[in-house]
């Protein structure tokens, strides 16, 4: 069935970068775009961009742009996104979701990765 | 950009009883076949969310049609039937935008047994 998988924990310092992946199997990856959700600790969910696997464009949230990027390896159907310049503010789960395009909305996510930023 | 107005955002319920909880966005987000891309979401703790309605009223595959979704225009609602115990959790609408593609949640609810 299909389903998104994300690598595991990350702790970083402030100032690093963090670079999560989300592994899509079970269903064709150029027809769906990828999503990334993050949800600080006891916090709500905080949308952060949108991958598109065809022609890889993106669009960010105004609040990360500059700091975030979103790239694909299609040969593994891996999507990554990576957050620069680490705050303590950045921890937080963070999750992929897929969507069949804008503005649909997300119905399989994957299971969350943790990043801890702490010095 | 829209806002997200959850309310409540705690509900206590008795199980049995149905439960309800409002929506309402900043903006109205029609588009010209009449769609509206509200979501509502489901996340128990320590779980990633799950999906329960899209646009506005429609069940995801594997819902009990214990949930239900209304609404027009800016003011929408999730409506639990009967509330069982596994219902506990936070609920989260959220809408999206075609150009650009911006997306936003409200707050979220928590819903609790009494």
């Amino acid at each position: 069935q299909a389903q998104l998988e994300q690598s595991g924990t990350e702790v970083k310092r402030p100032g690093a970068s963090v670079k999560v992946s989300c592994k899509a199997s079970g269903f064709i990856f150029t027809n769906y775009h990828i999503h990334w959700v993050r949800q600080a600790p006891g916090q709500g969910l905080e949308w952060m961009g949108i991958f598109n696997p065809i022609g890889s464009r993106t669009t960010y949230a105004q609040k990360f742009q500059g700091r975030v990027t979103m790239t694909s390896d299609t040969s593994t159907r891996t999507v990554y996104m990576e957050l620069n310049s680490l705050k303590s503010e950045d921890t937080a789960v963070y999750y992929c979701a897929r969507a069949l395009g804008a503005p649909d909305g997300f119905d399989i996510w994957g299971q969350g990765t943790m990043v801890t930023v702490s010095s | 950009d829209v806002v997200l107005t959850q309310s409540p955002l705690s509900l206590p319920v008795t199980l049995g009883q149905p439960a309800s909880i409002s929506c309402r966005t900043s903006q109205s987000l029609v588009y010209s076949a009449g769609n509206i891309y509200l979501n509502w979401f489901h996340q128990r703790p320590g779980q990633s969310p799950r999906r329960l309605i899209y646009e506005v009223s429609n069940r995801d595959s594997g819902v009990p049609d214990r949930f239900s979704g209304s609404g027009s225009v800016t003011d929408f609602t999730l409506k639990i039937s009967r509330v069982e115990a596994d219902d506990v959790g936070i609920y989260y609408c959220m809408l999206g935008t075609h150009w650009p593609p911006v997306y936003t949640f409200g707050q979220g609810t928590r819903l609790e047994i009494k």
